[in-house]
């Protein structure tokens, strides 16, 4: 089962950056936080992935707590094809590749 | 150039019937997958493949049974189709060294079973 929670809906107005949170209070050492999106209709994309340090990349920015136990993805400037399901899924690297969806958080980016 | 495509794109069929969904990676990974999206949008793994080795059966029914020929390739054969099949089927693919990173996701086959 998926150990991650996260809000099932957020809203965001188009320019202004998106901040998505996910609780994982229960990640082990030695799991990374994967973010995905699953834009209607279409398969799951692959963000942004971390383990302690902040990640950054073209897509998005990942923001993990000191303490691991919850993260934010940060989307800087949304646009309207960034309206989403974004899930925050939590793995180890020895897992067999299995990525476990929770309900994940449906950005609504507005004009 | 399509990375992970699917096959067909809409499946709509009887119950009781067998039907295959294909599935083709061109980003030369060594491990693929099947996971199911019912209709509450869950998303769940099914199976995952590595150099054409099961690696991860998740208690799916017997029923269905894939099949990857080589490793850019893997299918999904599903007999004795059940209402409770309709749902969309991805495929997705990833390469398994240095780790388990990003997986590509196919477009998706969304079967209907009357």
């Amino acid at each position: 089962d998926a150990k991650t929670t996260q809000p099932p809906s957020m809203d965001c107005a188009e320019g202004r950056a998106a901040n998505l949170p996910c609780n994982h209070s229960t990640i082990s050492g030695n799991e990374y936080v994967y973010w995905y999106r699953q834009i209607h209709s279409q398969g799951p994309q692959y963000i942004i992935h971390g383990l302690k340090n902040n990640e950054t990349n073209e897509m998005a920015s990942l923001i993990i707590t000191e303490d691991r136990k919850s993260s934010t993805l940060i989307l800087p400037h949304a646009t309207l094809r960034d309206t989403a399901v974004y899930y925050c899924i939590v793995r180890g690297y020895n897992q067999g590749g299995k990525l476990i969806f929770g309900q994940g958080t449906e950005l609504s980016v507005k004009p | 150039d399509t990375a992970v495509s699917q096959t067909p794109k809409y499946l709509v069929t009887q119950m009781g019937n067998d039907k295959s969904i294909k599935c083709e990676q061109n980003l030369g990974h060594d491990t693929m997958y099947w996971y199911k999206q019912d209709s509450k949008k869950f998303l769940k793994i099914m199976f995952s493949y590595n150099n054409k080795e099961l690696i991860i059966n998740e208690t799916v029914p017997n029923r269905f049974s894939p099949k990857s020929p080589d490793k850019a390739h893997l299918n999904l054969h599903i007999n004795s189709l059940e209402l409770g099949d309709s749902a969309v089927y991805f495929c997705a693919s990833s390469q398994v060294a240095p780790s388990y990173n990003e997986q590509f996701f196919g477009p998706g086959t969304r079967l209907t079973v009357l």
